[in-house]
């Protein structure tokens, strides 16, 4: 089984500066993938990022980075210069098993709540 | 090109009362899932349907049914609604032979059940 745990309940930043959520993840899996997805106000679900266990760099999405420590099972978000906008939900979810065979299947964490301070 | 597409929006139901709440994404895609989202929570997989014809239980099964009617649709039925069914629902479908197997969901249906 997997489990996704987020430790930040909720998180504030001012615009323009850099800020790091925090993911951690266990499972058996060999193979393996990560997600982050922004859950705005308005409810709708947006992927963010994905990190495969055997990426050997970290993923870059524009100012959307993660920070793949695979012998910490952890999966940080980095989002850089932040917005006005970036205030939402976060959740970082995972999804196991290799090939098929997981099916796409994701477990979410409990997700952070982000606010950017003008 | 919709994408994944939920109807209803919003759903208020009285205690024992049966509702399906509807999907259809337009993206090919040969899995589809049901998730709920309660306050606070990260979203919980009800059931998926690995390929047209086939479905199978996630998480939180109980209380729920399911019907992949074609490749594009997948339907949630609530038989007897219960209040502890109050949550948002969504709907999301994904290609699995792609290399991040990205979900990609819809707009959610928030159900309240009185």
């Amino acid at each position: 089984a997997q489990k996704i745990t987020q430790t930040q309940p909720g998180m504030f930043v001012q615009e323009k500066e850099a800020v790091t959520l925090d993911c951690t993840y266990d499972t058996s899996d060999q193979s393996y993938g990560l997600f982050w997805y922004k859950q705005p106000s308005s409810g709708e679900m947006i992927f963010l990022i994905y990190q495969g266990s055997y990426d050997e760099q970290n993923a870059t999405e524009g100012r959307y980075s993660l920070n793949f420590q695979k012998a910490r099972k952890s999966a940080n978000l980095v989002i850089s210069a932040s917005q006005l906008g970036d205030s939402a939900m976060y959740f970082c979810a995972m999804r196991g098993g290799a090939g098929g065979t997981s099916y796409g299947k994701l477990t979410f964490g409990q997700g952070t709540i982000l606010t950017v301070h003008p | 090109n919709a994408g994944v597409t939920q109807t209803p929006k919003f759903q208020v139901l009285k205690t024992g009362q049966s509702m399906t709440l509807q999907c259809a994404q337009d993206m090919n895609h040969n899995s589809m899932y049901w998730y709920r989202q309660d306050p606070g929570m990260g979203l919980r997989l009800i059931y998926y349907s690995a390929s047209e014809g086939t479905t199978d239980k996630g998480e939180v099964p109980n209380g729920y049914n399911v019907s992949r009617l074609n490749k594009r649709e997948f339907s949630l039925r609530l038989e007897s609604a219960a209040p502890s069914q109050t949550s948002v629902y969504f709907c999301a479908s994904s290609e699995v032979w792609t290399v991040s197997y990205e979900q990609y969901f819809g707009p959610g249906t928030r159900l309240t059940v009185t």
